[in-house]
């Protein structure tokens, strides 16, 4: 069975400076991973995704994500920190055994602090 | 730019009461989906639904729960007679199976959500 691990609920980070949230999965099959990002009352938004290209994949805002499959890793990333930043991001595994459907991790509230 | 619309964005209805969430999907996806997320909460998967018929579902989804495409553009989500713990925002999703086969792209697209209330 495939799944995603969030390692951390909440991040706080200062303004301008780096932003790393991070995500474990466990699969069978080689995945497709993404990042999604959730402001308050609103809708998801599609950060970046993994298909089996390049392992470095960059996605909207300068976020960016690094396939690590030796080590299970989805890290996101940003280097600097802006207030508009500040959201719930999920990690998310494809179900490629099936149907597809995305199997949603629990979450990391990022904090900005001014 | 194609995407997932819902409507109502909003609503609220009373504990017992029927409600169907209505969703359009992009119009060359096969494959629908919907997710619930109850505040606070991580997104849970609920139903999939390919070829005109349920190809998964989740504990959650249970008797209470339906799916159906009426037409050729919508998908609807009904709950027969809701509770109060079905209050939640529900995310409708498609996707393009043929890419996902040739694993190119298993991108689901989703649709802003309707909230729904149950008081």
């Amino acid at each position: 069975a495939q799944s995603v691990t969030q390692l951390d609920s909440h991040v706080s980070v200062s303004e301008g400076t780096p932003v790393l949230l991070r995500c474990n999965y466990s699969s069978s099959y080689s995945p497709s991973l993404f990042w999604y990002v959730q402001h308050p009352n609103k809708g998801l938004q599609l950060l970046l995704k993994y298909t089996s290209a390049a392992t470095l994949v960059k996605g909207i805002n300068g976020f960016e994500a690094e396939f690590k499959k030796s080590e299970t890793s989805f890290h996101l990333t940003k280097p600097s920190a802006h207030m508009s930043d500040a959201a719930e991001y999920f990690c998310v595994v494809s179900d490629l055994t099936g149907t597809y459907k995305y199997i949603f991790g629990t979450g990391t509230r990022l904090k900005v602090l001014a | 730019e194609p995407e997932v619309t819902q409507t109502p964005s909003h609503q609220v209805t009373q504990m017992g009461q029927e409600v169907i969430l209505r969703c359009v999907p992009i119009s060359n996806h096969l494959y629908f989906y919907w997710y619930r997320q109850i505040l606070g909460q991580k997104v849970e998967f609920l139903v999939s639904f390919y070829n005109n018929e349920i190809s998964e579902k989740s504990e959650i989804f249970d008797d209470q729960f339906s799916v159906e495409r009426p037409d050729g553009s919508n998908f609807t989500l009904k709950i027969r007679s809701t509770k109060l713990e079905d209050s939640a925002m529900y995310f409708c999703a498609s996707s393009d199976p043929f890419l996902a086969r040739q694993g190119l792209n298993t991108e689901a697209f989703f649709g802003q959500g309707t909230r729904l209330t149950v008081v």
